[in-house]
């Protein structure tokens, strides 16, 4: 069984800083792969990245990018110059070849 | 990247009754579809996964015979809640497995449907 820890309810930032979002992850799979995706208001699940378990360099995808550290099971990930529309709540989420579990989430809020 | 829409995006029905959630691929041919319902201030649960052409596969919990699922196209995945009750309102959101093979597939998800059921 696979479980995703986020332990962070919620955050603040302030507007063109960078945040970090904590992420741990607890299988036993040797291959695995690790997403973020981002809900605003409206509810939308919005993809935001991926990890593969044997990717060697950590994800990086425009102002997001994800802190993979195998070894600690963690997958952070890591919003840089952040904006107001980056306010929202966030779910790391790991999958193996069965299916998507995500974890409770964190909500950010970017503040000016 | 891939749409998924979902129709309707908020419906409100009495206890008893029936609701059909539509889940619809744009602009690609998704053969596994995925359904989830999220409580307030919950995480998404995977409910069901959907696969064009045969059976769903339901997690455990799930009623099958209150959460109707049919695959008939490769554009289509529909949820069918019989006989909703109050304590089937929540947000239903589905997904469509995009590329990759195993680990490595993405899944983007619809904007859901939010049910209450009065």
């Amino acid at each position: 069984a696979q479980k995703i820890t986020q332990t962070q309810p919620g955050m603040f930032v302030q507007e063109k800083e960078a945040v970090t979002l904590d992420c741990t992850y607890d299988t036993s799979d040797q291959s695995y792969g690790l997403f973020w995706y981002k809900q605003p208001s409206s509810g939308e699940m919005i993809f935001l990245i991926y990890q593969g378990s044997y990717d060697e360099q950590n994800a990086t995808e425009g102002r997001y990018s994800l802190n993979f550290q195998k070894a600690r099971k963690s997958a952070n990930l890591v919003i840089s110059a952040s904006q107001l529309g980056d306010s929202a709540m966030y779910f790391c989420a790991s999958r193996t070849a069965s299916k998507l579990t995500f974890g409770t989430g964190t909500r950010l809020q970017v503040t000016l | 990247g891939a749409v998924v829409s979902q129709h309707p995006s908020r419906v409100i029905c009495k206890s008893g009754t029936s609701v059909k959630i539509e889940c619809r691929s744009l602009d690609f041919q998704a053969t596994t579809m995925f359904w989830y319902r999220q409580f307030p201030k919950q995480s998404l649960m995977l409910m069901a996964t959907s696969n064009e052409g045969s059976k769903a596969t339901y997690e455990q919990g799930v009623e099958k015979d209150k959460f109707l699922i049919n695959h008939a196209s490769l554009t289509l995945s529909t949820l069918t809640v019989t006989s909703a009750h109050p304590e089937d309102s929540s947000f239903y959101i589905c997904s469509a497995r995009v590329g990759g093979v195993g680990i490595r597939e993405t899944q983007y998800f619809g904007p859901g449907t939010r049910l209450l059921v009065l």
